[in-house]
């Protein structure tokens, strides 16, 4: 069962624009991690936000997390063309975790 | 740096072989995990292995079995393969540090089978 759905499905924006993804799901969790995924590649880990936390950075990136109304976002500030791939979050609230169906960003040059 | 590899990125097999897909990680990571990937679906569990010669059923595991013989190891097999079984499959492994808790998630690069 997916637990995790991310909005929008696809997004296209201009380089240098911020790009916002946003993910929502439906139990407790321990935390929640973002991956990203090249076209044909394996995922790559982003990003783990601790249910206890509400603001992560890194880089580029920073997510916020609301246990309140569970959900997540995921920012990327002044995007590049090289951010082209599918973001996907996961959430977990036993040992294994769920992944959404993923948002497609496009970033044109 | 963690490595997980699989053993192809693409394979074409027929109907009703037998296919078997390796991965293998250098991180003496306890846990492994195989998903598969299909549009629009996104990645669903087929069974995972907390340690060696253990193993749990994920969310599909019909058509499906898997070995885990040593801890760097885990291979999915298909035993008939469908053409259903079409898909990408994606090997990752992890750490164990506290029950319940799942900690980042290392993939490796995905096999993309095609069963004619």
């Amino acid at each position: 069962s997916q637990q995790g759905e991310e909005d929008p499905q696809a997004l296209s924006i201009q380089e240098g624009e911020n790009a916002t993804m946003n993910c929502s799901y439906k139990t407790s969790i321990n935390n929640l991690q973002w991956y990203r995924q090249n076209s044909g590649r394996g995922l790559v880990h982003l990003i783990l936000i601790r249910s206890n936390e509400r603001e992560k950075h890194s880089g580029r990136l920073r997510v916020t997390l609301d246990t309140s109304k569970k959900s997540s976002s995921l920012l990327i500030t002044a995007s590049r063309a090289a951010d082209t791939a599918s973001y996907f979050c996961a959430t977990d609230n036993t040992d294994k975790l769920i992944f959404g169906t993923g948002t497609r960003l496009q970033v044109f040059p | 740096d963690v490595k997980v590899t699989q053993s192809s990125r693409y394979l074409v097999k027929r109907t009703g072989e037998k296919v078997f897909l390796e991965c293998v990680q250098d991180m003496d990571h306890e846990n492994m995990f195989w998903y598969r990937q299909d549009p629009g679906l996104g990645l669903r569990l087929i069974y995972f292995s907390y340690d060696v010669k253990m193993k749990e059923k994920g969310d599909i595991p019909e058509g499906y079995s898997v070995s885990r013989e040593k801890k760097e190891r885990f291979s999915l097999i298909l035993e008939s393969a469908s053409t259903n079984q079409t898909s990408m499959y994606l090997c990752a492994s992890r750490t164990q540090r506290l029950a319940g808790v799942s900690e980042t998630q290392y993939f490796g690069p995905g096999t993309r089978l095609l069963v004619l």
